[in-house]
């Protein structure tokens, strides 16, 4: 069962618009959550978190937002650059039980920002 | 700081063969993981360790096995290689403050094929 979504495989935006990318989980007692992205060949790198305390958390072009009751995050980029064309990962850890260092992971969504 | 490093980039391996890949941070993380890339999959976790000499299963274990001799370290083997770990690799490290849980870091990645 998977319990982080990313029911979006892909995503094509103009650069200048905003890309919006959004993730839903199904584990009520995820309580803290991050974007990843990765380049090809690369390794994924952090971009934003967010804890289940906030419904909004914001740095530079990149803002998210939690919707606790839907079980929905989502990711803004504005304005979207070519260079933010990459595979973006949500990802979910619980912070109860002390297991909070174990990340679950979408399956990720390619985005590419045309120019 | 090189951060985390991954040793080999690429690796060709045929079925029955057995490999160990390393997986290096100067970080003074706690904790290290395992994870495996494949297609539409999004990261899956392997292994993890929570400290030096400590190890524990993920999501998909099986046919691996893992090391953490040194603190620093974090070894990923397959006794017997089958096609159907043909996959890229990950390994990521991460620390704790009293209870805040940090992102993780990920390496650049190993690229493996079992023919």
């Amino acid at each position: 069962d998977q319990q982080v979504k990313q029911n979006s495989p892909s995503l094509s935006v103009q650069e200048g618009r905003i890309s919006i990318l959004n993730c839903d989980y199904t584990n009520s007692m995820f309580d803290y959550f991050l974007w990843y992205k990765k380049y090809p060949a690369e390794g994924p790198t952090f971009l934003i978190s967010i804890s289940s305390i906030k419904d909004k958390n914001e740095d530079g072009r990149f803002t998210v937002f939690l919707n606790k009751s839907a079980k929905h995050l989502s990711l803004h980029i504005v304005p979207s650059q070519p260079g933010d064309s990459a595979v973006y990962f949500c990802a979910a850890s619980l912070n109860s039980g002390g297991s909070n260092y174990k990340l679950t992971f979408g399956k990720g969504t390619l985005l590419t920002v045309n120019p | 700081n090189a951060g985390v490093t991954q040793t080999p980039k690429f690796r060709v391996l045929k079925t029955g063969q057995s490999m160990t890949l390393l997986c290096a941070q100067d970080m003074n993380h706690e904790y290290m993981y395992w994870y495996r890339q494949d297609p539409g999959m999004g990261l899956r976790l392997i292994h993890y360790s929570v400290g030096e000499g400590t190890t524990a299963k993920g999501e998909v274990p099986d046919g691996y096995n893992v090391s953490r001799l040194k603190k620093q370290n974090f070894l990923l083997g397959l006794e017997s290689a089958a096609p159907s770990q043909t996959s890229v690799y990950f390994c990521a490290s991460s620390y704790r403050q009293g209870w805040a849980y940090n992102e993780q870091f990920f390496g650049p990645g190993t690229r493996l094929t079992v023919l």
